[in-house]
């Protein structure tokens, strides 16, 4: 199947400071990423569609000015976390769908101190 | 009404058992179905991928799909301590988004 990675997996940042999260699919070409976050024990969220070349959509109840979101290219999507604070250290996870099935990255871990 | 429901267990077997897991959705014009696995700290792996009705097998794996009881399952064979994980059904009507039912934990013990 197709391969999407993410970079970092583990990242721990001080309270106040922002992190970028870059996701690639590797061989094939995504107009469309999602980013998801996912606490321990719960199933994934949907945090926002990454559409290359325009804006993201955002779900209701995300902050599209404190996790901003960047697709760069058609092989490229970049999550920020600006001003990160304790309560956003969760597991990031990004996907990208060729013409029928998706395919996730391995996750982010993040830790806020 | 979520638009898929998946009961999220936890549900234990002992080894070699078969196991079923279910999903049931209530657009009737999903056509895209999938299974993920996903170990603990791990990115969802997917593991079947069934478009419209039909059974698909992959080795201990049978995916079903059932469109007109909007109904799909996953058979496992002969299951092995490392099929313990969260497995998570999704869906489509086309591209791109997903959705997601909430994933059932399976534990298979030795």
């Amino acid at each position: 199947g197709a391969v999407v990675s993410q970079h970092p997996s583990w990242v721990i940042c001080k309270s106040g400071t922002s992190v970028k999260i870059e996701c690639r699919s590797l061989d094939f070409q995504a107009t469309t990423m999602f980013w998801y976050r996912q606490f321990p024990k719960q199933s994934l969220m949907l945090m926002a569609t990454s559409n290359e070349g325009s804006k993201a959509t955002y779900e209701q109840g995300v902050e599209k000015d404190k996790f901003l979101i960047n697709h760069a290219s058609l092989t490229l999507s970049t999550l920020t976390v600006t001003s990160a604070h304790p309560e956003d250290s969760s597991f990031y996870i990004c996907s990208a769908r060729d013409d029928m099935a998706g395919f996730f990255g391995p996750g982010t871990r993040l830790t806020v101190t | 009404q979520k638009e898929v429901e998946q009961d999220p267990g936890p549900l234990s077997v002992p080894e070699g058992a078969i196991v079923s897991l279910n999903c049931t959705y209530s657009n009737s014009a999903f056509q895209y179905f999938m299974w993920y696995r996903q170990y603990s700290r791990k990115g969802p792996e997917l593991l079947m991928y069934t478009y419209s009705s039909g059974n698909k097998e992959d080795g201990r794996f049978t995916a079903q799909v059932d469109k007109s009881s909007k109904y799909i399952s996953l058979f496992i064979r002969d299951s092995q301590p490392s099929d313990s994980a969260t497995y998570l059904c999704a869906m489509s009507v086309g591209l791109p988004n997903l959705f997601f039912g909430t994933g059932t934990r399976l534990t298979v013990i030795p």
